[in-house]
């Protein structure tokens, strides 16, 4: 079975730096990747995707990610922060054998201090 | 503009009661999902759907129930609210490119 670890639980970075929050996965094959964007009192928005061919997906907002298959993680990255990137960020892997119900992380709260 | 749509929004109720939580979208996905959000835990898949008249239980469907009759919805039923069933609910639907598409939550207090 498919899981997900997100090993920080919370991260403060200041407005302007750089960031990098972790996700690592279990699976056996190859897997759906995703990363979502919660705002408080919001639903989940997707940021990007995994699915195959570049391991570096670029995404919504200035995000990007790199599969590294040989270390099973998909960490998100940003080169400089804003206040306004301050929410929850969860990792999230499906099967490709079909569409098949995602696997959450339990989440990276992202605080951004001026 | 497609969407999907959850009511109620904030739900107070007793414990032993019924409760229904609608889910509905208009994107014509085949795939639809109900997780719960809970601090610590992340979301937790409770029930999912590949199509109609398909329903399938995912890792705490203990205390909850879904049908689906159509494309467009999946009520998430809890039969005798338990306290432990206090969280914020997502539905979700899948575009056939595996992405979900998340409602905006139902927050479920009970007391």
């Amino acid at each position: 079975a498919q899981s997900v670890t997100q090993p920080d639980i919370h991260i403060t970075v200041s407005e302007g730096a750089s960031l990098e929050l972790r996700c690592n996965y279990s699976y056996g094959a190859t897997p759906y990747l995703f990363w979502y964007v919660q705002s408080p009192g919001q639903g989940l928005q997707l940021l990007l995707k995994y699915f195959s061919g570049d391991t570096l997906v670029q995404g919504i907002k200035g995000f990007e990610a790199e599969f590294k298959r040989s270390q099973s993680s998909f960490n998100l990255r940003k080169p400089s922060v804003h206040w306004s990137d301050a929410a929850e960020y969860f990792c999230a892997v499906g099967e490709m054998t079909g569409f098949q119900k995602l696997v959450f992380g339990t989440g990276t709260r992202l605080l951004v201090s001026p | 503009d497609a969407e999907i749509t959850q009511s109620p929004r904030h739900k107070i109720t007793e414990t032993g009661r019924q409760v229904t939580l609608a889910c509905h979208q208009t994107w014509n996905h085949n795939n639809m999902f109900w997780y719960r959000q809970d601090l610590g835990h992340g979301l937790r898949l409770i029930h999912y759907s590949y199509g109609v008249q398909d329903t399938n239980k995912g890792e705490v469907s203990d205390g909850y129930s879904v049908s689906r009759s159509n494309t467009e919805d999946l009520p998430l039923t809890l039969e005798s609210a338990a306290s432990s069933q206090t969280s914020v609910y997502f539905c979700a639907s899948q575009r056939d490119t595996g992405e979900l598409f998340f409602g905006e939550g139902s927050r479920l207090t009970v007391l």
